[in-house]
């Protein structure tokens, strides 16, 4: 198993400006993905976040709106580039061995105002 | 990408065992069934997963039909705890990852 911490847990932001998610494995994993759950909706995926090389989106999602770094096997941030209103949803990071059991954090709770 | 069908909602009295069905009738031969769980204000919860055969382990069981078209995640005695939406998974395979894509899964209310 590992554990996935994530920071902010959450954060209310003025529209306009970005927020940067941070998401830590305890543990080296080959896997990481990013998940948007708006208001009282299922999990939608963002992306793979690929380690030493630029982020695979899925349709809908674009790397200038959702810049995803990852620096090593441990780690990956999430930015929410411009934001507005509809952007408010809560943030989840995954991490995973590459199969179908993969690990979630607590997720970011994220308020444009 | 095999499509998995599941009722909205459902309701289990404590203490008994909650059955959560899946349909998943378009799954190929080499697709694994995986199911997870979202406890309110928490990250989804993997539980267990299965090919073809039978499989138990501490949280649940999951019975795969023998055609594979559909299964059931089996809560042997349900407690508020598992008051939860769960979702049956059939991952996306891309090459390099297994993707996970949720549906809207069931809602089970475990009640006194």
């Amino acid at each position: 198993s590992a554990v996935i911490s994530q920071k902010p847990s959450r954060d209310i932001c003025q529209r306009g400006t970005s927020l940067t998610i941070q998401c830590q494995v305890d543990s080296q994993v080959t896997m990481m993905f990013w998940y948007r759950q708006q208001p009282g909706q299922s999990l939608t995926l963002i992306a793979t976040a690929n380690q030493g090389s630029e982020a695979t989106y899925e349709s809908g999602f674009v790397i200038d709106k959702f810049p995803i770094s990852r620096p090593n096997l441990t780690f990956s941030t999430l930015t929410v580039s411009n934001m507005s209103p509809e952007d408010s949803s809560i943030y989840l990071c995954s991490a995973g061995a590459g199969g179908g059991e993969a690990f979630f954090g607590q997720g970011t709770r994220l308020t444009v105002v | 990408d095999a499509k998995t069908t599941q009722p909205t909602s459902m309701d289990c009295a404590e203490g008994r065992a909650a059955n959560l069905p899946c349909n998943h009738s378009t799954i190929s031969g080499n697709e694994y069934v995986y199911w997870y769980r979202q406890i309110h204000s928490q990250g989804p919860q993997y539980i267990i997963h299965g090919l073809k055969n039978n499989e138990t382990n501490e949280m649940a069981s999951l019975i795969i039909t023998e055609d594979r078209k559909s299964s059931t995640l089996i809560l042997p005695h349900a407690t508020l705890r598992d008051t939860a939406v769960y979702y049956c998974i059939v991952p996306r395979h891309t090459g390099t990852a297994s993707k996970l894509t949720f549906g809207t899964g069931t809602r089970l209310q475990v009640t006194l």
